[in-house]
Order: C-alpha cells, then sequence, then structure tokens
C-alpha cells in the first residue's frame, strides 16, 4: 500500500531564505508526482507535476526533483516571499487510472 | 472561465441530516473528483467520475454517502444521515484528458452537531 509522509510538519523562515520541502513514498512504481499549494480557506493550486520519466520541472523559483529509486521527491524554493507562506501538499499517482494519495503536507511561513 | 464552483461555502447542520454538497465543474473537463479533508486523515479521494459515470467510488466512507453526475456541468455528494464524525471540508476537482492538473473548487467546510 502506497503511502506519502513529508517532512517537516512545519516550517518556519525569513524572507529571502532558499528552503526545500521533503516528500517521501514507499511504492516507487509511480506514474508521476505532483506539487500543490493550499491557501488557508482555500482550494488546492497544482505547482509542478513530474513524470515518472523524469527527474525535474521547473516553475520561476520553484524546483522540484524526482528519485524513483529511493522514493523521494524534493520541492526547492528559492529566494522566499512572505506569499509564499502556504501548505504544501505532494500527491503521488500509480498509473494513469489510479488514485492519488496525497502527503500530509507541509505548513510554511516566511517571515518578513 | 470562473474555475470550479462549489456550494455552499459552509455548511451547519445537525446529526441525522441530510446534506447535499454541490460542484460545477470547468466547463470542458471530462473528470471531476471529490475529496474530503480532516485534520487527522488528511486528504482523501471519494469517488470519481469520468464523462459523468462514476469510474471508483472505494474511497466512499460508507453507504451513508452517495454520488451523482447527472450532466458534464454538474455533481452532488449527498450523506444521509449526517453524523458529527463527518465534519471536514469537502473539495471538488476537475481535469481534462486524465487525472493530472487537477483544479480545485474552494471546498464546502461542513460541520455536523
Amino acid at each position: 500500500k502506497q503511502e506519502v509522509t513529508q517532512i517537516p510538519a512545519a516550517l518556519s523562515v525569513p524572507e529571502g531564505e532558499n528552503l526545500v520541502l521533503n516528500c517521501s513514498f514507499t511504492d516507487s512504481a509511480i506514474y508521476n508526482l505532483q506539487w500543490f499549494r493550499q491557501d488557508p480557506g482555500k482550494g488546492l493550486t497544482s505547482l509542478l507535476l513530474i513524470q515518472s520519466s523524469q527527474r525535474e520541472q521547473t516553475s520561476g523559483r520553484l524546483n522540484a526533483s524526482l528519485d524513483k529509486s529511493s522514493g523521494r521527491s524534493t520541492l526547492y524554493i528559492a529566494a522566499s516571499q512572505p506569499g509564499d507562506s502556504a501548505t504544501y501538499l505532494c500527491a503521488v499517482f500509480r498509473t494513469s487510472y489510479d488514485k492519488v494519495i496525497f502527503g500530509p503536507g507541509t505548513s510554511l511561513s516566511v517571515i518578513p | 472561465d470562473a474555475g470550479v464552483i462549489q456550494s455552499p461555502r459552509h455548511e451547519v447542520t445537525e446529526m441525522g441530516q441530510e446534506v447535499t454538497l454541490r460542484c460545477k465543474p470547468i466547463s470542458g473537463h471530462d473528470y471531476l473528483f471529490w475529496y474530503r479533508q480532516t485534520m487527522m486523515r488528511g486528504l482523501e479521494l471519494l469517488i470519481y467520475f469520468n464523462n459523468n459515470v462514476p469510474i471508483d467510488d472505494s474511497g466512499m466512507p460508507e453507504d451513508r454517502f452517495s454520488a451523482k453526475m447527472p450532466n458534464a456541468s454538474f455533481s452532488t455528494l449527498k450523506i444521509q444521515p449526517s453524523e458529527p464524525r463527518d465534519s471536514a471540508v469537502y473539495f471538488c476537482a476537475s481535469s481534462s484528458h486524465g487525472k493530472n492538473i487537477q483544479y480545485f473548487g474552494a471546498g464546502t467546510r461542513l460541520s455536523v452537531l
């Protein structure tokens, strides 16, 4: 059974700092992995999607990497800003037509 | 497009009452998903539809939960009878051509007293 974990559960950093969020999954047979952002009281917004054949994806100040063999993905945020404060969740698809399994999320606070 | 629209945003009801949550997906999207989010269990997929047909409802917790999609622009999630442990935020999401890049609604916060 696929299990997805994220560490740390919460993170507080000063503005401008580079940071890394971690996601681990137990079954390396995945179709793709996706990183989402959730703002308080809001739904989820997709940030980056990495196909199983890819090693990383970049969007602006965000870079996500994927290492299937070790069951890990990282989300790197460069030059963090207060507007980055949110909860970040990773989600794993085992196949293209299977359930998505979400991690519990990392709550990020960027202090001005 | 206005995105995925859910109603109501907040629902407070008493145990035993019927609750109906509503969702309007993004026009043209052929997949629709219902999720439940709680502090204890995180975000869980309840059911998803493809072209209005339920594909996987194995995440629906009990027979008290039912979901329908009568047409491409509307879906409901019904709980009858509701119980306090059903209190959660329920999200609807839609996507096009597969389950990736899902667009989420703002959610319905349900409180069952």
